[in-house]
């Protein structure tokens, strides 16, 4: 079947460390990934997406690499700040399918 | 922002009671989908849409039934609530399924039910 799997949370980081939130899948089709964000309050919005093999996604300092190798997709920064603390969300979808599948979701918190 | 409005926003209802959520789209959209979101599970996928009165089933979907009558709304009803359902509840759209398309998703519902 169509599952991803991502690292459990929460994390907690000072600020400008390194982030990495690690996510691998099963795909019955050829999957686009994704990552989303939840800020406090909200509903998710898209990070960043990748949909085929060695592409990488990017978008405000995160980045990913759609590892088909090793059916990865992991999210890192550089960098992180205070207003990176969120929710995040690995995703997919397939080319024969009709719906998202999310991952449980990883709880980054970022302290000055 | 994709124009989905979810509403309520928040609702307190008693066990047993029939609960409807409404999901609004502007964007004419084919897919809608509804999802609740809990401690531990991240987002649990109850039922979607692909059209209007076209609807199937997520992994979640005992206690819950949707319906479509109008490419712009999607309702989820909880015919008689039961505490397991208090949950955050999202709408989420989406043009097509495919590498080109991202889902958008609503504000959420908070749902108590008591």
């Amino acid at each position: 079947g169509n599952s991803v799997t991502q690292m459990e949370g929460p994390v907690t980081l000072s600020e400008e460390a390194f982030l990495t939130i690690n996510c691998t899948y099963t795909a019955t089709g050829y999957p686009s990934l994704f990552w989303y964000v939840q800020y406090p309050g909200e509903g998710l919005q898209l990070l960043l997406k990748a949909t085929k093999a060695d592409d990488k996604g990017s978008n405000k300092g995160f980045e990913a690499t759609y590892r088909k190798e090793t059916t990865s997709f992991h999210l890192e920064k550089g960098s992180v700040q205070v207003s990176d603390s969120a929710v995040y969300f690995c995703a997919l979808t397939v080319n024969t399918g009709n719906q998202f599948y999310f991952g449980t979701g990883t709880s980054l918190t970022v302290i000055p | 922002d994709a124009g989905i409005t979810q509403s309520p926003r928040h609702k307190v209802t008693e066990t047993g009671t029939p609960v409807t959520l409404r999901c609004h789209q502007t964007e004419n959209h084919r897919y809608m989908y509804w999802y609740r979101q809990d401690p531990g599970h991240g987002l649990r996928l109850i039922h979607y849409s692909y059209g209007v009165k076209d609807t199937d089933k997520g992994e979640v979907s005992d206690g819950y039934s949707v319906s479509r009558s109008k490419t712009e709304d999607f309702l989820l009803t909880l015919e008689s609530a039961t505490s397991s359902q208090t949950s955050v509840y999202f709408c989420a759209i989406s043009e097509e399924v495919s590498e080109n398309t991202e889902a958008f998703f609503g504000q959420g519902t908070r749902l108590t039910v008591v």
